[in-house]
This record gives C-alpha cells, structure tokens and sequence, in this order.
C-alpha cells in the first residue's frame, strides 16, 4: 500500500536559517512525488515535482530511491515561507488518486 | 477568477441530513476529484472523474455519498444522513489529462474547499 509519512507537524525557525522538511514514502513502484504547499487562507497549490529537477522559490527536493525520501528543502528561509507543507505521492499505473502527508506546518520566524 | 471554483464554501447541518456540494472545475479540464481533509491531516481521495464517468472510487466513499457529473462539466457531491463524523473541509481538483503525454500525471489545481460541520 501506499504511504506518506512526515514525522514534523511543526517545524520553527528563524528567518535566514536552512529548512529541511521531511517526507518518508512506502511504494513498492517507481513514484512520483510532489510537494503542495497551503498558505493562510488560500488554496493548496502544486510547489514543485521531482521529475521537473527544479528549484520553486529557493525550494529544491531530491528524490532518494534508497531510503525512500523527499526531502524539500531551503537554504535560507523567509518569513513568507510560513505556510502548511504536503508530500504527496503520485498515482501508480491504473490510479489516478494523490496520496499525501499530514504535513508539516512552517513557522519562520523574523 | 478562472481557477476551481466550490459552493458553499461554509456548511453547517444536523446529523441526518443530506447535503450537496458543487465545484466547478477549470473548464478545459477534463479530470475532476474530489478529497477530504480532516484536521491535522492531509487531503484522503474520495472519488474522480474523467469527462462524466466516474472511474474510482476510494474506499471512504460509503453508500451515503454519492458523485456525479451529469454533463462532463461540474460535479456535486451529495451526502446522506450525515453523521459527525462527515465533519471535514470537502476538496475539489481538476486536471488536463492529454493521452500519450509525458507523465502519467497532470497538475491538479485544488479549489478552496467547502468546510462541513455536522452537528
């Protein structure tokens, strides 16, 4: 079965420090995963997509096949980067559902 | 605003009664889905169209709600007898799914939610 797991609900910082948010995922095929991102009070919004290797809003994720992970992260964090983070993990062959994560909420703080 | 559009936004009923929710997709879009979401959880799949055929359903999606999309366009979700536990934020998405395209997946565009509390 499919699985996302993010162990952090909250995750604090201060302004200008790194931020590494954490996602675990369990798929027996080979995955697509995803991160959204939920600012205060708007819509949940795609970030970024492993198989586009890009980096969105100093965001970058690496997918590790071997310790299955996708980890997004941020060198240095700003303040408008406070928002609710979801890894999600894309639909196998014959599904077309997302599975995602609890997600972590991002607090940065000035 | 052309993104996905949902009503109502904001739905407070007593346990038992039925309700029904709308969302308009993008209207390019020919793939809509519908999640929910509880608190302190991300957004669980509940069903998804392609056109007006409903191709999945998850297994949250007990006999009391039922989806439709008569027209290939807008969806509504219909819940019976609602009980307290239905109480959730009620998530539409549309994506463009082009046959033979690169990915097996195309972006999902979520709208803003229809928030139930049932009483």
């Amino acid at each position: 079965a499919q699985r996302v797991t993010q162990p952090e609900k909250l995750l604090s910082v201060f302004k200008g420090a790194p931020v590494e948010l954490k996602c675990n995922y369990s798929y027996s095929g080979s995955p697509e995963l995803f991160w959204y991102v939920q600012y205060s009070r708007q819509r949940l919004q795609l970030l970024l997509r492993h198989i586009s290797r890009e980096s969105i809003k100093g965001f970058t994720a690496d997918l590790n096949k071997g310790e299955t992970s996708f980890h997004l992260k941020k060198p240095f964090a700003q303040e408008e980067d406070s928002a609710m983070y979801y890894c999600a993990l894309g639909p196998p062959p014959g599904r077309r559902a997302l599975t995602f994560g609890s997600g972590t909420r991002l607090q940065v703080q000035p | 605003d052309t993104g996905v559009s949902q009503n109502p936004r904001h739905k407070i009923t007593k346990r038992g009664q039925n309700v029904t929710f709308r969302c308009d997709p993008i209207s390019e879009h020919n793939r809509l889905y519908w999640y929910r979401q509880t608190l302190g959880q991300g957004p669980e799949f509940l069903t998804y169209f392609q056109n007006e055929a409903q191709l999945e359903k998850s297994r949250l999606l007990s006999d009391r709600f039922s989806a439709e999309r008569p027209k290939g366009s807008f969806s509504t979700l219909e819940i019976q007898r609602t009980e307290q536990g239905d109480s959730a934020m009620y998530l539409c998405a549309s994506s463009l799914f082009l046959r033979g395209g690169p990915s097996s997946y195309n972006e999902q565009f979520f709208g803003p939610g229809t928030r139930l509390t049932v009483l």
